[in-house]
């Protein structure tokens, strides 16, 4: 069974702060991996995707993807409230046509 | 542009009837994907549509699901006849490449009761 693992929090920090987002995966052949941002009631987004080792930078967020540990995490910087969601990780699921195996998520709770 | 469209927004029906949930892709995505999240647990696929032809439904649970995409445009997914167990938030997806950067739809939440 493919899992991917993410502690579901709540995690609080303050605003300005950098919220630090962990999520492990079982199936050592991924490739593809993606953090989602959903807000209470609405639909996933699509905030990063990162397809190699190392770190990647897209404003103030940065994923990074060790495969070497099965680890990715997603950085925040100077967090605002407006971040303030249940964030997903997802991998794609190796063999397959592009579906994901999805974490059940991190609450993160950006307090003013 | 358009984003994934998906209706009804939520349904309540009994156990033993039959409901439909419709999806309408961003134009011009092949990739059609359904997922499903029951309460407490994760999103999971379901099912993978390319243009009108089912790609994966390794996911669906069992046969009372039955998905099409007519002329690889909208797709249905149907509950028949529906049971406590299929109650959750149904989110279609799209997209143009099978790489997993999807469009969700904001999806249809469905209460058996």
């Amino acid at each position: 069974q493919k899992e991917v693992e993410q502690n579901s929090g709540p995690l609080s920090v303050p605003e300005g702060a950098i919220a630090s987002l962990n999520c492990t995966y079982s199936d050592r052949g991924s490739q593809s991996f993606f953090w989602y941002r959903q807000y209470s009631g609405k639909s996933p987004e699509l905030i990063m995707s990162i397809y190699s080792n190392g770190d990647k930078e897209d404003g103030r967020f940065t994923a990074q993807l060790n495969k070497a540990s099965q680890y990715v995490s997603l950085l925040i910087r100077d967090s605002q409230p407006s971040d303030s969601a249940t964030y997903l990780c997802a991998v794609n699921n190796r063999g397959s046509q592009g579906n994901l195996i999805f974490g059940k998520g991190t609450k993160l709770s950006v307090k003013p | 542009e358009a984003g994934v469209t998906q209706f009804p927004s939520h349904s309540v029906i009994e156990k033993g009837q039959t409901v439909t949930l419709r999806c309408d892709p961003i134009s011009g995505h092949d990739n059609l994907y359904w997922y499903r999240r029951v309460m407490g647990k994760e999103i999971k696929f379901l099912l993978h549509f390319v243009k009108e032809s089912k790609q994966d439904e390794s996911g669906m649970p069992n046969n009372r699901f039955l998905a099409e995409r007519t002329g690889g445009t909208y797709s249905t997914l149907k509950v028949q006849p529906a049971e406590l167990e299929d109650s959750g938030v149904y989110f279609c997806a799209s997209s143009q490449t099978r790489q997993g950067g999807y469009t969700f739809g904001s999806g249809t939440r469905l209460t058996v009761v």
